[in-house]
């Protein structure tokens, strides 16, 4: 079954704590993405990978960081966390020459 | 990216058709119309995309105006697992690539 998993699905986290969200993809889609959904501002994207190795900014990457080593994974790691990055985590991959993108069940992030 | 204006919510009898419009009046010959659901706080999941003609696959149909200025997604028989917030999405393939902007949607509701 083609899917998207993100792990831990739930987080309580104190601030500065460092911590990493997995995504990992059985599509084999070259193109990954983060987003985060906040209440009255929509999803917004974190940072995206077009492929292996290769990363970019998207409209809110401040306080992130990812990495894309292999095709099927693209984690999230916020290496110092604040409260403002409580939020619903999305990872999605997208299906070559189309804009349908696949997103994972999210991650609900609560910093304290 | 064209705007997209949908109205905030519906109601629908379970079994009967829903229809939920969208109007995308500035929308550009080379964007599609995307339409995407979210079921209360899991991933968002495409539903289905076209250009200009009709399309329908096992889970909808849309429906494009031939002036391409607003479309509407039909859900044939309404069950309570659609109540959803339904997103309408214009996007231009290659421009923001992978990037989705997500508006309000609409809130549909399936009653029994």
């Amino acid at each position: 079954e083609a899917q998207v998993t993100q792990n831990p699905r739930y987080l309580i986290t104190v601030t500065g704590k460092k911590l990493t969200v997995t995504c990992s993809q059985n599509m084999n889609h070259e193109y990954m993405s983060w987003y985060r959904q906040d209440p009255g501002l929509g999803l917004r994207q974190i940072y995206y990978s077009m492929n292996v190795e290769v990363t970019d900014k998207g409209d809110v990457p401040e306080g992130y960081k990812v990495s894309r080593k292999e095709k099927r994974n693209f984690p999230l790691i916020l290496e110092s966390p604040s409260p403002n990055q409580t939020s619903l985590y999305f990872c999605a991959t997208l299906r070559s020459g189309t804009d349908t993108q696949y997103f994972g069940p999210g991650t609900r992030l609560t910093v304290l | 990216d064209a705007k997209t204006t949908q109205p905030t919510s519906m109601d629908c009898a379970e079994g009967r058709a829903a229809n939920l419009p969208c109007n995308h009046s500035t929308i550009s010959g080379n964007e599609y119309v995307y339409w995407y659901r979210q079921i209360h706080s899991q991933g968002p999941q495409y539903i289905i995309h076209g250009l200009k003609n009709n399309e329908t696959n096992e889970m909808a149909s849309l429906i494009i105006t031939e002036d391409r200025k607003s479309s509407t997604l039909i859900l044939p028989h309404a069950t309570l697992r659609d109540t959803a917030v339904y997103y309408c999405i214009v996007k231009a393939g290659g421009t923001s690539y992978g990037k989705l902007t997500f508006g309000q949607g609409t809130i549909l509701t399936v009653h029994p």
